[in-house]
């Protein structure tokens, strides 16, 4: 089944070491996304990708980057992870111009 | 961005309908109205979607009002599998390809 794949599910980083989340898909949507779910919130949109056209959103820190060498993969690299960026890091895809998107399950990101 | 406003939490009764509400008073002609939930510990799933017309399909129903200042999600059986958090969001194509969840409602489904 096509699918949005998110690996590690769990991650565990310390204090001030650099991360990457990665994300594959098999939709071949041209458009991906990475949000930030912290406890009991909503997903927050980080950042997308429109092909190879970043978009970043106004109040993303710096702090978060992101890479997408191809359609499939996608990354999210957090330079130096503080005590706050501990949250649930969700891929989601999408074909432009069409209304649904597709969402990985996510990676759970804990910071010691 | 326009924004929804939805009740924190609701419960149902297993097998009993399910009414949703949302209110999104700032809607622009060209939003469209999508519904997500989230599963625990899952990502969102989509739902349903419509611009003005009531929409149907194996999911739910989605109900808005002649003014789309608000819609109704509607699940005519609820069970215990649609224990999520229920998402309102509005989309403008015009726009980009952006979500931007609101607070949504937690469902309990009690059998």
């Amino acid at each position: 089944d096509a699918m949005v794949i998110q690996n590690p599910r769990y991650q565990v980083t310390q204090f001030g070491k650099p991360v990457t989340l990665s994300c594959s898909q098999t939709l071949n949507h041209n458009v991906m996304y990475w949000y930030q779910q912290k406890s009991s919130q909503a997903p927050k949109l980080l950042f997308h990708y429109y092909d190879k056209d970043f978009n970043n959103e106004a109040d993303t820190p710096d702090n978060f980057q992101s890479r997408r060498p191809n359609t499939s993969f996608c990354f999210l690299d957090i330079r130096s992870p503080g005590l706050g960026d501990a949250a649930m890091y969700l891929c989601a895809t999408s074909l432009a111009g069409t209304d649904t998107q597709y969402f990985g399950p996510g990676t759970r990101l804990t910071v010691l | 961005d326009a924004k929804t406003t939805q009740p924190n939490s609701m419960e149902s009764n297993e097998e009993e309908p399910v009414h949703l509400p949302c209110n999104h008073s700032t809607i622009s002609g060209t939003d469209y109205i999508h519904w997500y939930r989230q599963l625990p510990s899952q990502g969102p799933e989509y739902v349903i979607h419509g611009l003005t017309s009531n929409v149907n399909n194996r999911m739910a129903s989605l109900a808005i009002a002649e003014d789309r200042k608000s819609s109704t999600l509607i699940l005519h059986r609820a069970t215990l599998r649609d224990a999520a958090v229920y998402y309102c969001i509005l989309r403008d194509l015009n726009t980009g390809n952006q979500f931007y969840f609101g607070t949504g409602t937690s469902l309990t489904v009690i059998p």
